[in-house]
């Protein structure tokens, strides 16, 4: 069965300094990966994805995502964290062999302090 | 930027009305989903709809769910007979096309608080 996992329930990092958001994955076939953001009440905004070529891929705010098949991974960075990237983030699947459905992890909380 | 909306952003009903949740996705989308995040917990695909049917739902969507594009703009999601345990926030989402490497983008949600 497709999973994704993130690790982390919580990440916290000091403003200006780098941040990493976990994700793995397990899927059957080629993965369709995408990461999503919710600010406090708020829809769940698309950052990025990755569907196939260069491994790392940029997306908004100054985050990208580096895939790395031999560790099912898809971690999300951002060389310097700012005080309005605290939020949730979640990491999702797609495949190939699977339906259309877009698989989530649970969700990492993010927060930034200044 | 074109976005999907939903109406309402917060609904409360009594266990066992019917509830019908609304959104507009973006206008030049084919793909229309429906997702849900109890609180607390992941966020599940429920149903994803194309060409006026369904083309995909999970176990979840049983057969108190119903979807319905009734004109050409609104997407609907029908619980005919509300649970405590359907409390949730509802996501309405749209996507270009069906591929795998298309993204799908979501609307702010329904909160539905079944007491």
């Amino acid at each position: 069965a497709q999973s994704v996992a993130q690790p982390e329930d919580q990440v916290n990092v000091a403003e200006g300094n780098p941040l990493t958001v976990k994700c793995t994955y397990s899927v059957s076939g080629n993965p369709y990966l995408f990461w999503y953001v919710q600010y406090p009440n708020r829809g769940l905004q698309f950052l990025l994805k990755y569907i196939t070529g260069d491994n790392l891929v940029k997306g908004s705010y100054g985050f990208e995502a580096e895939f790395n098949k031999s560790q099912t991974s898809f971690h999300l960075k951002k060389p310097s964290a700012l005080v309005s990237d605290s939020a949730l983030y979640f990491c999702a699947v797609r495949t190939n062999q699977a339906g259309t459905a877009l698989i989530f992890g649970k969700g990492t909380t993010l927060s930034v302090s200044s | 930027e074109p976005e999907v909306t939903q109406t309402p952003s917060h609904q409360v009903t009594q266990m066992g009305q019917e509830v019908i949740l609304r959104c507009v996705p973006i206008s030049n989308h084919l793909y229309f989903y429906w997702y849900r995040q109890i609180l607390g917990q992941k966020v599940e695909f429920l149903v994803s709809f194309y060409n006026n049917e369904i083309s995909e739902k999970s176990e979840i969507f049983d057969d108190q769910f119903s979807v319905e594009r009734p004109d050409g703009s609104n997407f609907t999601l029908k619980i005919r007979s509300t649970k405590l345990e359907d409390s949730a926030m509802y996501f309405c989402a749209s996507s270009e096309l069906g591929a795998r490497g298309n993204t799908i983008y979501f609307g702010e949600g329904s909160w539905l608080t079944v007491v």
